[in-house]
Order: structure tokens, then C-alpha cells, then sequence
């Protein structure tokens, strides 16, 4: 079946610190990938997605590229603020047929001032 | 992007009780689906609700314990029933954008004591 895997968190940055969460997944074919972000006590807000390969995502400073040798999908983003304390969510859909969105487990990054 | 409102944003309630929450988008969508997240958790599918036919239930999730209304294309009404304190979670719908993203509500915050 298909999965993502994210790496464990809490992620803890200083404010101006380079980002980087690891995103890695496992499917048949090629998925359309996504990064979520749920800010506390919000729902989820996309934040970026890419839908083949080398396609590079990018919203608000953040970035993701599709990897599809390395099956990756890592998000960076150059110089975090302290706004960008939330949880991040990498996730995988197919676009054709029916198809769910599966998602990892979630990284929380904590930005301090 | 469709925007989507939720009702109650939160709730606290008895268990043995039940709890209907309604979601609401302002574009008619085909497909609507209710996500759980437990406490700390990922996000998991429980259905995905088609206008006009039956809900489509995930592995693990019952029609007698979430049963699902979706009587037009911008509305869709999701019932916890006799609930536990297992129950509390946060409770999301969403809808599928054109590449196939998911947009989601606010979210609906149980707990059952």
C-alpha cells in the first residue's frame, strides 16, 4: 500500500535557521505530493504541492521538490519565523480514480525568537 | 481554492450521547470526505460522501457509529454516536480541489467526558 514518511519531531529552530523537514514515500506509480501545515487550533491549510517528478512546489518561502529517485519529497525553507511554529504534513493522493489522501505522521517545529 | 465552515468549532458532551456536525462549502463539490485527528495524531479518512449515493466507509469505521448525510452539493452532515471519551478527536471535512489536493475545514473539536 502506499505511505509517507516523515521524520520525528518536535524540529526546534532558532528564528533565521535554515529548514529542512524529510519527507519519504512509498507507492505504485506517481503520486501527487503535498505539504500541509496546521497552525495550533486551526485546521489544515495546504501549503504546497507538486503532481510529477523534478516539479518544485513553493508558497510563503517554503519549498518541496519531487523526487522520484530517491521517492523524496523534503521541505525547506531558508529562514524560518517565529509564525512558522506549526505542524507539517507531507501527503501523497493519485489524481486518478479514486484515490485518498495518505498522509505521514506529522513534524511539529517549534521556532523560537 | 473553496472555502469551508464548520459547525460547532468545538463541543464538549456526555458519552452514551450523540453529536451531529455539519460542514458546509461555498462551491458545489462531488465529493466530500470526514477526516479524525486523534489527540498528537495524523489525520484518518473515516468516509468519503457522494451526493446522491451511500458514503463510502474506511477500514475500522462503521455507518451505525458515523453515519453521514450529504444532501446537496455544498453541505454534509457527519453524527459521532454514543459517544466514548475514544471519540475525542478533532473532526475535519474536506473537499477535492482540481489537481487533487484537498482543501479543509476549520475542524470540530470533541471531547467527551
Amino acid at each position: 500500500g502506499n505511505s509517507v514518511t516523515q521524520m520525528e519531531g518536535p524540529v526546534t529552530l532558532s528564528e533565521e535557521a535554515f529548514l529542512t523537514i524529510n519527507c519519504t514515500y512509498t507507492a505504485t506509480g506517481y503520486p501527487s505530493l503535498f505539504w500541509y501545515v496546521q497552525y495550533p487550533g486551526e485546521g489544515l491549510q495546504l501549503l504546497l504541492k507538486a503532481t510529477k517528478a523534478d516539479d518544485k512546489g513553493s508558497n510563503k518561502g517554503f519549498e518541496a521538490t519531487y523526487r522520484k529517485e530517491t521517492t523524496s519529497f523534503h521541505l525547506e525553507k531558508g529562514s524560518v519565523q517565529v509564525s512558522d511554529s506549526a505542524v507539517y504534513f507531507c501527503a501523497l493522493r493519485f489524481s486518478s480514480g479514486y484515490s485518498t489522501l495518505t498522509f505521514g505522521k506529522g513534524t511539529m517545529l517549534l521556532v523560537s525568537p | 481554492s473553496a472555502v469551508i465552515s464548520q459547525k460547532p468549532s468545538r463541543d464538549i458532551c456526555q458519552r452514551g450521547t450523540s453529536l451531529t456536525i455539519q460542514c458546509q462549502v461555498d462551491s458545489q463539490v462531488t465529493m466530500m470526505f470526514w477526516y479524525r485527528q486523534q489527540p498528537g495524531q495524523s489525520l484518518t479518512l473515516i468516509a468519503t460522501a457522494n451526493q446522491g449515493s451511500e458514503a463510502t466507509y474506511e477500514s475500522g469505521f462503521v455507518i451505525d457509529k458515523f453515519p453521514i448525510s450529504r444532501p446537496n452539493l455544498t453541505f454534509s452532515t457527519l453524527t459521532v454516536s454514543n459517544m466514548s471519551p475514544e471519540d475525542s478527536s478533532i473532526y475535519l471535512c474536506s473537499v477535492e480541489g482540481g489537481a487533487g489536493e484537498q482543501y479543509f475545514g476549520p475542524g470540530t473539536r470533541l471531547t467527551v467526558t
